[in-house]
């Protein structure tokens, strides 16, 4: 099915470790994101791309590198995890930046020990 | 900057009952309104949307009427299932250049009982 492919689905990780979480979309979307959704918080932006070979801070970008690999591809880095980037990611995208839907991703469990 | 506000949850029903989950909004100008949804397990999807002051977006029997003198968007369905039992997300687009990034409620977790 068409959609946004997120991997993995789960992952704990020790405090210091490093990890990417991938996303893939197969609608030809220009613009990918990501968030992350905590209890109580909602959703907060990441990071986004509006299009392919950029890339932008959103609202809570510290602790994350991001990296749009081609049109399809948008992937999020931790370099060093920490205990408060326990939480649920997301990813997302939409026809451009300025699109009134985004199409979201199932989701990717991490958490940090 | 935008923000959304929206009732906290949970929010517990009996089939068929009548929902009203609240959320209201600050922005400048005329933002784009929406409400998304979480089924268990999955990510969210778009639920309806409401691009001017009046409209009013509706979708699988749920309605939100876009209100600029109340600012508000509130969600509303008049005889909910089993199956709504899911999560649910006000949230914002804002109306300048720039600035049309979906700013989101914390969501309000509904819960349907038979």
């Amino acid at each position: 099915n068409a959609g946004v492919t997120q991997t993995p689905k789960f992952q704990v990780l020790k405090t210091g470790q490093s990890m990417t979480l991938q996303c893939a979309q197969d609608m030809n979307h220009n613009s990918m994101y990501w968030y992350r959704q905590d209890p109580g918080m909602g959703l907060r932006l990441i990071y986004y791309s509006a299009s392919e070979g950029t890339t932008d801070k959103g609202e809570v970008p510290n602790g994350y590198n991001v990296s749009r690999l081609n049109k399809r591809e948008f992937s999020l880095r931790l370099e060093s995890a920490a205990p408060s980037q326990t939480s649920v990611y997301f990813c997302a995208s939409s026809e451009t930046a300025g699109a009134n839907v985004l199409t979201f991703g199932a989701g990717s469990r991490l958490t940090v020990l | 900057g935008d923000s959304v506000t929206q009732m906290e949850g949970p929010v517990t029903l009996s089939e068929e009952a009548f929902l009203t989950i609240n959320c209201t909004y600050t922005a400048t100008g005329y933002p784009s309104l929406f409400w998304y949804v979480q089924y268990p397990g999955e990510g969210l999807q778009l639920l309806l949307k409401a691009t001017k002051a009046d409209d009013k977006g509706s979708n699988k029997g749920f309605e939100a009427t876009y209100r600029k003198e109340t600012t508000s968007f509130h969600l509303e369905k008049g005889s909910v299932q089993v199956s709504d039992s899911a999560v649910y997300f006000c949230a914002l687009k804002g109306a300048n250049f720039g600035n049309e990034k979906l700013t989101f409620g914390t969501g309000t977790r509904l819960t349907i009982i038979p």
